[in-house]
């Protein structure tokens, strides 16, 4: 059973710049969030994708945005990089947006460095 | 709005001792409750949950953790800690409905010496 997985493992680059990075899935998931992890910080949430459409998002500027694909995969992108967006971006799937008790499952994380 | 609050940014204790993190709520409402554990350069890992059933959750590895509604807490435990559970410990809420993105605590840092 696959868990999640995200792409890349790294990325650097430079102010300005836009960025895409990918989630897949647990088997079985439907629902995708996004949290970005400052360097000795807990993850902070970015928003949650489920049928394709934002569902929640949390206190982020409209530089960062995302979607979902029919497989239930999804994409966060970011344009007009800063500084301040250098972190570990994790992903997390889960069985339906609005269900108190599912688990949500975290991937590895993708690490963005903006230099 | 949900939250929580990790009372120790640090914690060291010895192989083979107690373990205790500590953790409050804040929520209008009976909360869902996590512990995410996060190994360096690993991503987060559900060590247990609390949902409302009973008040005292074992999880994986050992840990438990107890829901105090009186003292609105949900402190982690571990009668015996090993070197591999050196780790970053998060306190997690859940909202929900619409509101059920996870809110998480700033961390404890758990150190275990020989």
């Amino acid at each position: 059973d696959a868990g999640v997985t995200q792409s890349p493992t790294h990325l650097i680059k430079t102010r300005g710049q836009q960025v895409t990075l990918r989630c897949s899935p647990k088997s079985g998931h439907d629902t995708v969030s996004w949290y970005q992890q400052a360097l000795g910080q807990g993850p902070q949430f970015i928003f949650q994708y489920y049928e394709e459409e934002e569902r929640q998002r949390g206190n982020f500027p409209d530089r960062f945005s995302g979607h979902q694909f029919p497989n239930y995969s999804s994409e966060l992108n970011v344009n007009a990089l800063l500084l301040g967006d250098s972190a570990l971006y994790l992903c997390a799937s889960s069985l339906g947006p609005d269900t108190s008790t599912d688990t949500q499952y975290f991937g590895p994380g993708t690490r963005l460095t903006v230099l | 709005a949900q939250s929580v609050t990790q009372l120790d940014s640090h914690v060291s204790v010895s192989e083979g001792t107690p373990v205790l993190l500590r953790c409050n709520y804040s929520s209008s409402y009976s909360p869902s409750l996590f512990w995410y554990v996060q190994h360096p350069n690993k991503g987060l890992q559900l060590l247990l949950k609390y949902t409302s059933a009973a008040t005292l959750v074992k999880g994986i590895n050992g840990f438990e953790a107890e829901f105090k509604k009186s003292e609105t807490s949900f402190h982690l435990t571990k009668p015996s800690a090993h070197m591999s559970d050196a780790a970053e410990y998060f306190c997690v809420v859940r909202g929900t409905g619409t509101a059920s993105k996870l809110t998480f605590g700033t961390g404890t840092r758990l150190q275990v010496t020989l």
